[in-house]
């Protein structure tokens, strides 16, 4: 059962404009987000995370917000830049013991549009 | 050499081969994974090594088996593997309890034939 769901396999916008890149989840313990960015031929590379106990985070270009009471996260990037064309993952977790299992959802495919 | 290493990026196996993925890193973290990435599918955890001792197998089969000799290295050999199992295997690392998420490496595209 896929605790982690990203229900846009793909999305296109316009330079410039914002993308918004959703993700649900499924599981109320899950308290650590991320958001991964994975271009072709690499591994997926760390991008914005956030803890239950905020619900927006800021980096940059990106911000990701978190509505635990929906169990749904967003990632925002504003403007978006055709650099940013890539598959964004995001990922769950409850923290425990000496490790953090992660759960992924399986992508949305962000195109961005010169 | 920083991050984290995988050999081979590309593997092509019969179904009746022996091989093995290789992963290094160089980061000092403590906890090192294996996830397998399929064709629109999320990825899945297969394995955990936490200071060098296996803490998670997804019910993963046997014709995968992983080894971990140290914190730095890890290996997943492969036998009799299926054309199922054709799919990206992703190798990370993390510190401590992965708060700030994990350092993937680049993959291993394998085929299966």
């Amino acid at each position: 059962d896929q605790q982690v769901k990203q229900n846009s396999p793909s999305l296109s916008v316009q330079e410039g404009r914002i993308s918004i890149l959703n993700c649900d989840y499924t599981n109320s313990m899950f308290d650590y987000f991320l958001w991964y960015k994975k271009y072709p031929a690499e591994g997926p590379t760390f991008l914005i995370s956030i803890s239950s106990i905020k619900d927006k985070n800021e980096d940059g270009r990106f911000t990701v917000f978190l509505n635990k009471s929906a169990k749904h996260l967003s990632l925002h990037i504003v403007p978006s830049q055709p650099g940013d064309s890539a598959v964004y993952f995001c990922a769950a977790s409850a923290l425990r013991d000496n490790f953090n299992k992660f759960y992924f959802g399986s992508g949305t495919k962000l195109n961005v549009k010169p | 050499e920083t991050g984290v290493t995988q050999t081979p990026r590309h593997l092509v196996m019969g179904m009746t081969n022996k091989k093995s993925l290789k992963c290094e890193q160089h980061l000092g973290h403590n906890a090192m994974y294996w996830y397998k990435q399929s064709a629109k599918k999320p990825l899945e955890l297969m394995f955990v090594y936490s200071l060098e001792e296996r803490v998670e197998n997804n019910s993963v089969p046997s014709r995968f088996s992983p080894e971990c000799p140290n914190s730095s290295h890890l290996f997943l050999h492969l036998h009799t593997l299926q054309p199922e199992d054709s799919a990206l295997y992703l190798c990370a690392s993390s510190q401590e309890r992965g708060l700030y998420g994990y350092t993937f490496g680049s993959g291993t595209r394998l085929t299966v034939v």
